[in-house]
């Protein structure tokens, strides 16, 4: 069956311009994440929805972070004037429930010059 | 607020040794608890897990045990093979603290060589 799918897997952009990553959740999973993992770092929680709306923001760096989630599916985390220090993988993660296993998508590098 | 406590890395066994790679939690309810995985060049993956307290958690040869009593979900396995080469997250997901957001340690990193 279908995992999580994210796209694109590789992403290199130049200091300043905006990045949209995207994330397709496991059909039926409520609950989605965003994490960032930086080189030799654990993960760093930064949005969770669930369903549309997103209960906890808390953890997105600044106000060039922001996400969405429609339908109840498909997410979008955009970075806006992105920075060297926003290179890492950013990981997406969802689960049927916010208790349960959560099942990550392979990730996408992002790589800021 | 939740926090999850795992013991420094890495880890350096020879094949076939004995793994223990501890983990203890904070919490305000009553936590699921999992042990999620990260091969070399792979995207996270569970491991096992244990929903209530007293519960085993087995797969791959690895166990962890949920203790209330210690608030600890230590991952044991009785002979490492090279391929457990990996970095090893511990999480814990809490509903009654209000919280809705599943908590990872900063992982442990375990090299086994031959």
């Amino acid at each position: 069956g279908a995992g999580v799918s994210q796209s694109p897997s590789n992403k290199v952009t130049e200091k300043g311009k905006d990045v949209e990553l995207r994330c397709d959740p496991i059909s039926g999973h409520t609950a989605l994440y965003w994490y960032r993992q930086s080189l030799g770092q654990g993960l760093e929680f930064l949005i969770y929805f669930q369903g549309n709306s997103a209960p906890d923001k808390s953890g997105l760096p600044s106000d060039r972070f922001s996400a969405e989630r429609t339908g109840g599916s498909v997410s979008t985390l955009t970075i806006q004037r992105t920075q060297q220090e926003d290179s890492a993988v950013y990981l997406c993660a969802s689960s049927l429930n916010s208790l349960e296993t959560q099942y990550f998508g392979p990730g996408t590098r992002l790589l800021v010059l | 607020g939740n926090s999850v406590t795992q013991m420094e890395g890495p880890v350096t066994l020879s094949e076939e040794a004995f793994l223990t790679i501890n983990c203890t939690y904070t919490a305000t309810g009553y936590p699921s608890l999992f042990w999620y995985v990260q091969y070399p060049g792979e995207g996270l993956q569970l491991l096992l897990k244990a929903t209530k307290a007293d519960d085993k958690g087995s797969n791959k040869g690895f166990e962890a045990t949920y203790r209330k009593e210690t608030t600890s979900f230590h991952l044991e396995k009785g002979s490492v093979q090279v391929s457990d080469s990996a970095v090893y997250f511990c999480a814990l997901s809490d509903h009654r603290g209000g919280s809705y957001i599943p908590t990872f340690g900063r992982g442990t990193s375990l090299i086994v060589h031959p």
